[in-house]
């Protein structure tokens, strides 16, 4: 049972357009979600996150926005940048589960140049 | 200089033997993580452990055995008991509302 969703395996930018990655999630108990990226043969590196109390958070030309009704979050870049280019994962936690993450599968961004 | 370590970065076994694979953190962090990685799915839990001396059963943990003697120290062994174990292992280690990756080893069963 995949709590959390990213159903694009793949999605393929010019550079200085805006990148919109989609995840969605079945549990409308999780209370925090975060976006990670990762490089091939590395460890993923945490972006940005939101709580669920929120609806929008910013960081620079990262934002994520959460639709708690339609259990919905997605990451927004722009401009899209060449070294944009990897895979992200996103990720959901329950307050009393000490930290657990659920991850979804990922989808892979590729920023044209 | 804070973070995660894993070592090695690359491993390569035979079938049928255990391989034990590092990670150390100096975040000072009580919660640490283990995860798989394969291609075209997301991260899956092994095992995790809150504090020393006490770990619990992730989504996958059959075939893995770990242990956390110490805090900043979670070893994941890999037994003859898991029946695919090529893949990438990501260990983490948690602050509040969020995860440190270390770099992952790769981890080839010949």
């Amino acid at each position: 049972d995949q709590q959390v969703k990213q159903n694009s395996p793949s999605l393929s930018v010019q550079e200085g357009r805006i990148s919109i990655l989609n995840c969605d999630y079945t549990n409308s108990m999780f209370d925090y979600f975060l976006w990670y990226k990762k490089y091939p043969a590395e460890g993923p590196t945490f972006l940005i996150s939101i709580s669920s109390i929120k609806d929008k958070n910013e960081d620079g030309r990262f934002t994520v926005f959460l639709n708690k009704s339609a259990k919905h979050l997605s990451l927004h870049i722009v401009p899209s940048q060449p070294g944009d280019s990897a895979v992200y994962f996103c990720a959901a936690s329950l307050n009393n589960q000490g930290g657990k993450l659920i991850f979804g599968q990922g989808t892979e961004l590729s920023v044209k140049p | 200089d804070g973070g995660i370590t894993q070592s090695p970065k690359y491993l390569f076994r035979k079938e049928g033997q255990n391989v034990t694979l590092s990670c150390e953190q100096n975040l000072n962090h009580d919660a640490m993580y283990w995860y798989r990685q394969d291609p075209g799915q997301g991260l899956r839990l092994i095992y995790y452990s809150q504090i020393v001396n006490d770990f619990q059963k992730g989504d996958i943990a059959e075939g893995y055995s770990v242990s956390r003697e110490k805090k900043e120290s979670f070893p994941l062994t890999v037994t003859s008991a898991q029946k695919n174990p090529t893949a990438f292992y990501l260990c983490a280690s948690n602050s509040v509302n969020e995860q440190f990756f270390g770099p992952g080893t790769r981890l080839t069963v010949l």
